[in-house]
């Protein structure tokens, strides 16, 4: 069946570092990707998402490339902050309409 | 985007009993679904919510612990029957709002805790 296999955490970075949280995906068809962030505390927020091979989804800095050749849809952020710490969960959509997710990755960033 | 609500945010309940989650949101809504997040765990899809129908359940949840209704569009509920501590998680509604191709957006969640 789909699925989704993410890194393990906990990712702990200095500030300014280089992060990247490895995604890989299983699905029949060609589901839509997502990357989904929850603060600390907080709910579930769409981060960035890709709906067709090769696209890049962006948002606050934050990218990934929808990989079909690789099944993989990696999150790259180029300078980290403190405020990026949160939890960031991978998710494909199924034809179907469901969500998928991956078990999430923690990520701390120190100052 | 739109704006979606959960009552309560959070509760505390005893073993054995039930409670009931709502879910309002303030868009036209084509699709509603519940999850479930277990303390420490990723989100698990426990039902699609079907307007005036029968919910449609994933494997490993039955309507008879986890009831849902959906009487219109933009409102369902949750209800976690008979509960154990096991049930202590965070449940979450996610809608697919009309006119949007295929983002869910998920409302602020409901924590609870059994004793």
């Amino acid at each position: 069946g789909d699925s989704v296999t993410q890194m393990e955490g906990p990712v702990t970075l200095s500030e300014e570092a280089f992060l990247t949280i490895n995604c890989t995906y299983t699905a029949t068809g060609y589901p839509s990707l997502f990357w989904y962030v929850q603060y600390p505390g907080e709910g579930l927020q769409l981060l960035l998402k890709a709906t067709k091979a090769d696209d890049k989804g962006s948002n606050k800095g934050f990218e990934a490339t929808y990989r079909k050749e690789t099944t993989s849809f990696h999150l790259e952020k180029g300078s980290v902050q403190v405020s990026d710490s949160a939890v960031y969960f991978c998710a494909l959509k199924t034809s179907y309409d469901k969500v998928i997710f991956g078990p999430g990755t923690s990520l701390s960033v120190i100052p | 985007s739109a704006v979606i609500s959960q009552k309560p945010s959070r509760d505390i309940c005893q073993r054995g009993t039930s409670l009931t989650i709502q879910c309002q949101v303030d868009s036209q809504v084509t699709m509603m679904f519940w999850y479930r997040q277990q303390p420490g765990q990723s989100l698990t899809l426990i039902a699609t919510a079907n307007q005036g129908s029968e919910a449609t359940y994933e494997s490993g949840f039955v309507i008879d612990k986890f009831p849902i209704s959906r009487p219109n569009l933009t409102f369902s509920t949750l209800t976690v029957s008979n509960m154990s501590p096991e049930d202590s998680s965070i449940y979450l509604c996610s809608v697919v709002l009309a006119g949007t191709y295929n983002e869910q957006f998920f409302g602020p969640g409901t924590r609870l805790t059994v004793l």
